[in-house]
């Protein structure tokens, strides 16, 4: 059973435009929401992350949203890059779970000029 | 700055042959994980360490067991390998905080060993 489900996949975006990447979770435990993004050959690496105490976070372009009572949360990237072309990992953890968060199955991102 | 290695970036492998991925965190982190990202399946937990000596099962543990003798360090053990076991195996460290609203933590990855099994 998939706890987080992530989609879509793949996605390919013109340079300058939105990328929107999606996520659902099942357990009403989870109280921590990060995002990674990996690029080839390195380890994925924090992006940014929200707690459902509010429904917004931005850090530049990047733009988390977060809808508690549909159990889902969103990246936003604006104005997207070339250099955003990457593979991005939603996850969720919950704070008696020994800090361990459960990943999505990750979208691959390109960014085409 | 924060630092993972994991002790090879490729290994091919026979399969039934006894395997050990190292990692090894200089950050003081009390938190140790290993995951195995495969595509289409993103990454799972396959076992996390919590303290030194202290061991937790992930989601795929069968076929896997670890070791923590040193805070810094956490391995990977595949008793014997398999050809299911072909995958990149990434190794990730974070900070335990008590606060119980804390809640997750940041986790550092190492760049991940690609293993081939044959």
């Amino acid at each position: 059973q998939q706890q987080v489900k992530q989609s879509p996949q793949s996605l390919i975006v013109q340079k300058g435009g939105i990328s929107i990447i999606n996520c659902a979770y099942e357990n009403t435990a989870f109280d921590y929401f990060p995002w990674y993004q990996q690029f080839p050959g390195k380890g994925p690496a924090l992006l940014i992350a929200i707690r459902p105490d509010v429904s917004e976070k931005k850090e530049g372009r990047f733009t988390i949203s977060f809808n508690k009572s549909a159990k889902q949360f969103s990246l936003h990237i604006m104005d997207s890059q070339p250099g955003d072309s990457a593979t991005y990992f939603c996850a969720a953890g919950d704070s008696g779970g020994y800090q361990k968060v459960t990943f999505g199955i990750g979208t691959k991102l390109q960014v085409i000029p | 700055d924060v630092k993972v290695t994991q002790s090879s970036r490729y290994l091919v492998k026979r399969t039934g042959e006894k395997v050990f991925l190292e990692c090894v965190q200089d950050m003081d982190h009390e938190n140790m994980f290993w995951y195995r990202q495969d595509p289409g399946l993103g990454l799972r937990l396959i076992y996390f360490s919590y303290d030194v000596k202290m061991k937790e099962k992930g989601d795929i543990p069968e076929g896997y067991s670890v070791s923590r003798e040193k805070k810094e360090r956490f391995s990977l053990i595949l008793e014997s390998a398999s050809t299911n076991q072909t995958s990149m195996y990434l190794c990730a460290s974070s900070l335990y905080l008590p606060n119980i609203l804390a809640g997750g933590e940041t986790q550092y990855f190492g760049p991940g060993t690609r293993l081939l099994v044959l």
